[in-house]
């Protein structure tokens, strides 16, 4: 069935590097967009970022320009999340959603947990 | 930026219409896409593009868009619809925006 399942969470002192990633199955990940929303303890979604079908076109919330880095990897039905120099506000649940062809985000994963703390 | 603001909480009788709202500048000139979020789950996407529902939604789930305010509609409001919900739209500016979501108590 289609699914999306994370990986990569864990626990990091705030300067430190993560990566994560989100394994899709039963669907041509290849024709979607896809993205990551977080959702910090006790609080709404948060958008992160997106990335096209091809990986040409990529947005970022402003809350991580320059330090995180959307990617994937359509060959292994993969999508990622470098997240770099982060900060104990990044703490928080991770998930990579798939966005359907009317717009919505049809699929979700369970989501990775971040905690930044030193 | 793009802001999308939601009540923080409804209540509603059980067997009643619950109505969450979501403001937002000229809203109705874009596409809301709503979701729904039980505790310790991922959301789900309840109601797209205003008011199209995906494939396994109950029909009592409903929404509608003009204006300045997006609507999502439960009515015959269950225990098991007790949620939060948040609605979201893009953003040619701000990519995509979420509401601040809204606590839904079936009582």
């Amino acid at each position: 069935q289609v699914q999306l399942v994370e990986s990569g969470g864990g626990l990091v002192k705030p300067g430190g590097s993560l990566r994560l990633s989100c394994a899709a199955s039963g669907f041509t990940f290849s024709d979607y967009y896809m993205s990551w929303i977080r959702q910090a303890p006790g609080k709404g979604l948060e958008w992160v970022s997106y990335i096209s079908s091809s990986g040409s076109t990529i947005y970022y919330a402003d809350s991580v320009k320059g330090r995180f880095t959307i990617s994937r990897d359509n060959a292994k039905n993969s999508l990622y999340l470098q997240m770099n120099s982060l900060r104990a506000e990044d703490t928080a649940v991770y998930y990579c959603a798939r966005v359907g062809t009317p717009g919505g985000m049809d699929v979700w994963g369970q989501g990775t947990t971040v905690t930044v703390s030193s | 930026s793009y802001e999308l603001t939601q009540p923080l909480s409804v209540s509603v009788a059980l067997g009643q219409t619950a109505r969450i709202t979501c403001g937002g500048n000229n809203i109705g000139s874009k596409n809301v896409h709503w979701y729904q979020q039980k505790p310790g789950q991922a959301p789900v996407l309840v109601i797209y593009r205003d008011s199209n529902r995906p494939s396994g939604i109950p029909e009592r789930f409903s929404g509608s868009n003009s204006g300045n305010t997006a609507t999502l509609t439960i009515s015959r409001a269950q225990a098991g619809d007790e949620a939060d919900y948040y609605c979201q739209v893009w953003d040619s500016s701000t990519a995509v925006v979420f509401g601040g979501g809204t606590k839904l108590t079936v009582l």
